[in-house]
């Protein structure tokens, strides 16, 4: 299995701020053939299910504000959002879907500064 | 729009079985992939098992597999997990979700419902 680790396990920024958020996954989730990233973005809000934020690595599902921004190819990912609002307190999770079983980070809390 | 409602859940003994069920409603079911994920309270997220859109192959995680099924019924909408042989450490809140894109049983996730809550103590 593809073990995604996510760091740091919580994050504390100030409004208005950046936020980058890291994903190391334990093998390359880059398919050759199509040169894509196999890798997705959450957020979960409190008492909410997670929401898609981002595949393919770096494209933002419909709906999803710009400062939300994917990054990385091969092992290494990160989400950034350019600048915080308050309404994006929450747990951001990673997940690769290059191979079964799709796994998960084990997300990354962010809080207000 | 897209809505995904689950049902089912409960307090159940160890040993016994449950069957979650999850209508989705405002896109056409039958043309997608469909997955159950879990959380235990106040952890992270585990995927559990998907299902193809026709219903023709399906795939489970280790910790659920022999004891898990997952089923469909294009007809009413519904996905369903039947639970088997339940442990305390099954104890979570259960998540339907809809296979975006997907290769092969590995997708990512584009919609999902609110959960059902399955406690598995004595």
């Amino acid at each position: 299995d593809i073990v995604m680790t996510q760091s740091p396990d919580s994050l504390a920024v100030f409004l208005g701020e950046r936020a980058t958020f890291n994903c190391t996954s334990s093998q390359s989730v880059l398919y050759s053939s199509n040169n894509k990233n196999y890798l997705a973005w959450y957020q979960q809000k409190p008492g909410q299910p997670p929401k898609l934020l981002i595949y393919w690595a770096s494209t933002r599902e419909s709906g999803v504000p710009d400062r939300f921004s994917g990054s990385g190819s091969g092992t290494d990912f990160t989400l950034t959002i350019s600048s915080l609002q308050a309404e994006d307190v929450a747990v951001y999770y990673c997940q690769q879907y290059y191979s079964s079983p799709i796994t998960f980070g084990q997300g990354t809390r962010l809080e207000i500064k | 729009q897209e809505q995904l409602v689950e049902s089912g859940g409960g307090v159940v003994q160890p040993g016994r079985s449950l069957r979650l069920s999850c209508a989705g409603s405002g896109f056409t079911f039958s043309r997608y992939a469909m997955h159950w994920a879990r959380q235990a309270p106040g952890k992270g997220l585990e995927w559990v098992a998907v299902i193809w859109s026709d219903g023709s192959n399906k795939d489970y995680a280790d910790s659920v597999k022999g004891r898990f099924t997952i089923s469909r019924d294009n007809s009413k909408n519904t996905l369903y997990l039947q639970m088997s042989t339940l442990r305390a450490e099954d104890t979570a809140l259960y998540y339907c979700a809809r296979g975006g894109y997907c290769s092969g049983a590995s997708c990512y996730l584009d919609y999902w419902g609110q959960g059902t809550l399955v406690t598995v103590s004595s």
